[in-house]
């Protein structure tokens, strides 16, 4: 099956500096890749649709300055938290829509970040 | 918020009873999606079933989907130690190019 990559897995930062993730789809083109966030015991909520070639789309009450999103290639994307603070520690997880269709979704393994 | 609801929030059984998860959700669906996530781990699939269809199967899983409420349930059946985790509703919208949108989930805890 198709796989989708993050680099890095886990990350410990100090507050205000810049963090920066990566998803790549390692054997499939994706146009359309999906950031999501989760916190501790809860559900994954949707921050922003990354297309290849253009401006990422951000979910409401997302800060799109401070979640700077790249979508390069079409199996790369990057998503950098700025100035990072202790309330952006969180789960990120990225997902790629392959060539299959669009219902098929391919998640990678998450990076967890912490903000000191 | 478009996050579906999930009951119950946390469930736990004995090895070898049967769970139960149920989801509802709001909009349209292409397609609905359960995904089981084992604490501090990345998510796995575990099964699809479109909106035309009511049931499918995947050894001990079953899911069961009525478009007309709205509404989703997993079935674990002879559930083990190590299906205890987390489970999620995805809901695909009927929309090309659109994200999943994730249920609030159950944690699911199976003693042996």
């Amino acid at each position: 099956g198709a796989v989708v990559s993050q680099h890095p897995s886990w990350v410990i930062c100090k507050s205000g500096t810049s963090v920066k993730i990566e998803c790549r789809s390692l054997d499939f083109q994706a146009t359309t890749m999906f950031w999501y966030r989760q916190f501790p015991k809860q559900s994954l909520m949707l921050m922003a649709t990354s297309n290849e070639g253009s401006k990422a789309t951000y979910e409401q009450g997302v800060e799109k300055d401070k979640f700077l999103i790249n979508h390069a290639s079409l199996t790369l994307s990057t998503l950098t938290v700025t100035s990072a603070h202790p309330e952006d520690s969180s789960f990120y997880i990225c997902s790629a829509g392959g060539m299959g269709g669009q219902e098929t979704q391919y998640f990678g393994p998450g990076t967890r970040l912490l903000v000191l | 918020s478009q996050q579906g609801e999930e009951d119950p929030q946390a469930l736990s059984i004995q090895e070898g009873e049967n769970a139960t998860m149920n989801c509802s959700y709001k909009t349209s669906i292409n397609n609905l999606q359960w995904y089981r996530q084992n604490s501090g781990r990345g998510l796995v699939h575990l099964i699809l079933i479109r909106s035309n269809e009511r049931e499918k199967h995947s050894g001990r899983l079953r899911v069961t989907l009525d478009t007309s409420k709205k509404s989703s349930s997993l079935l674990i059946t002879a559930s083990r130690a190590a299906d205890t985790a987390s489970y999620f509703c995805a809901t695909h919208p009927n929309q090309a190019g659109t994200a999943l949108i994730f249920g609030k989930g159950t944690t699911l805890s199976v003693s042996s």
